[in-house]
């Protein structure tokens, strides 16, 4: 079956302009989740999506954004961008029940903006 | 003090070495521990994932959580070229939820 798709796969935008990254899980799965990688960072959770809701935020400014469709797919948003925006981002998905019967989240690709 | 701490690496082993992977955290309420490996380019995969204390094993790999330490680990057994990737530990204490918090990943290269 196919794995989670990023697109695209890379991305290179100004200062100041805005950016939509997509994400179309694994089919079945309905839950998304977003991270920033950087190599003075790592990995850092940004926002999760169920069932078109955000289940969980994480410690990022207000520019960062999500959502998600009927059919899971989801897009995030980065608003006003700025230098160190630049970054992998990855999706994962997964089934999104109790963790204990959910033990797999697969990633994308993911989709590697530069900030100039 | 980051919530998870990794040794960066990178760790250069020769082919068929033990290879001993390990993290440490600070918050007490994770619960679900994981071992993702990343390679160049690539989404990190998951290679096991364990729930509170004990050891699992699959195939030539085993994971430990010690949760009274705040340590886990990953072992390679028979270590191959094919295992030269970045480790990452991942954890969780949401029950429902993906928000993990990762360790910064420890580079291996195994050397044939």
């Amino acid at each position: 079956k196919a794995g989670v798709t990023q697109t695209p796969r890379y991305l290179i935008k100004t200062r100041g302009q805005q950016v939509t990254l997509s994400c179309s899980p694994i089919s079945g799965h309905r839950s998304v989740s977003w991270y920033q990688q950087t190599p003075g960072q790592g990995l850092q959770f940004l926002f999760e999506y169920f069932s078109e809701t955000q289940r969980n935020k994480g410690n990022f400014p207000g520019r960062f954004s999500g959502r998600q469709f009927s059919n899971s797919r989801s897009e995030m948003n980065v608003s006003t961008l700025e230098l160190g925006d630049s970054a992998l981002y990855l999706c994962a998905s997964s089934l999104g029940g109790l963790r204990r019967t959910n033990t797999e989240a697969f990633f994308g690709q993911g989709t590697r903006l530069t900030v100039v | 003090q980051k919530e998870v701490e990794q040794d960066p690496g990178p760790l250069s082993v020769p082919e068929g070495a033990i290879v001993s992977l390990n993290c440490t955290y600070s918050n007490s309420a994770f619960q679900y521990f994981m071992w993702y490996r990343q390679y160049s380019r690539k989404g990190p995969e998951l290679l096991m994932y364990t729930y509170s204390s004990g050891n699992k094993e699959d195939g030539r790999f085993t994971a430990q959580v010690d949760k009274s330490s705040k340590y886990i680990s990953l072992f390679i057994r028979d270590s191959q070229p094919s295992d030269s990737a970045t480790y990452l530990c991942a954890m969780s204490s949401d029950n429902y939820g993906q928000n993990f918090v990762f360790g910064p990943g420890t580079r291996l290269s195994v050397l044939p």
